[in-house]
């Protein structure tokens, strides 16, 4: 079965720092992925998707993440963190086929610091 | 053009109700997806509609059911709440079953 792991539950860094966000997956398919945002009780926006082609795909607000398919990892990074930053992030994967829907993560929880 | 848009945005109810959660697909798409979000988790599917069909349900009990509208509106009905039934639920549509999905902000749901 799919599965995905986000293996930090919270991450603090200080605004300004980079930052690297973890995401593996179990998938038998090949994987579309997914990073959704999630500002306090609000919905999902998405930052960015992997469907094929090049690995290394661009988002909104600056962030972009890489597919690494023997690690069967897709991470998210930012160079440098906005205080605005701040939210729970959700790893998602999906297949363009049947009926299987977006599997996510627990999410990991960002918190910036002066 | 709309987002996905869902009502309401919270509400309240007591256990053994019933409730039906409504949303409003981005224009142009006819898939709809519900997922549950309980408090500190990821969401998790219950079911999409596609063109007025249930296209693929998740692990959730038949009290869960739902509804697509010719306009590819939808609504999500549960019955005799239980406690554990409070969570953010969330409605997501797209193009069609396999594309990318949009999320509507939330229905908000505590049960007491």
């Amino acid at each position: 079965a799919q599965s995905v792991t986000q293996p930090d539950i919270h991450i603090t860094v200080s605004e300004g720092a980079s930052l690297e966000l973890r995401c593996n997956y179990s998938y038998g398919a090949t994987p579309y992925l997914f990073w959704y945002v999630q500002s306090p009780g609000q919905g999902l926006q998405l930052l960015l998707k992997y469907f094929s082609g090049d690995t290394l795909v661009q988002g909104i607000k600056g962030f972009e993440a890489e597919f690494k398919r023997s690690q069967s990892s897709f991470n998210l990074r930012k160079p440098s963190v906005h205080w605005s930053d701040a939210a729970e992030y959700f790893c998602a994967v999906g297949s363009y086929s049947g009926n299987t829907p977006l599997v996510f993560g627990k999410g990991t929880r960002l918190s910036v610091i002066a | 053009e709309t987002g996905v848009t869902q009502s309401p945005t919270h509400l309240i109810k007591t256990r053994g109700q019933q409730v039906t959660l409504r949303c409003s697909s981005q224009s142009g798409h006819n898939t709809v997806s519900w997922y549950q979000q309980a408090l500190g988790q990821g969401p998790q599917f219950i079911f999409q509609y596609y063109r007025e069909e249930e296209n693929g349900r998740g692990n959730f009990p038949p009290r869960f059911s739902g509804l697509q509208f010719p306009n590819y509106s939808s609504e999500l009905n549960v019955n005799a709440l239980e406690l554990d039934d409070s969570a953010l639920y969330l409605c997501a549509s797209s193009f069609s079953a396999h594309a990318e999905a949009f999320f509507g902000q939330g229905t908000r749901l505590t049960v007491v």
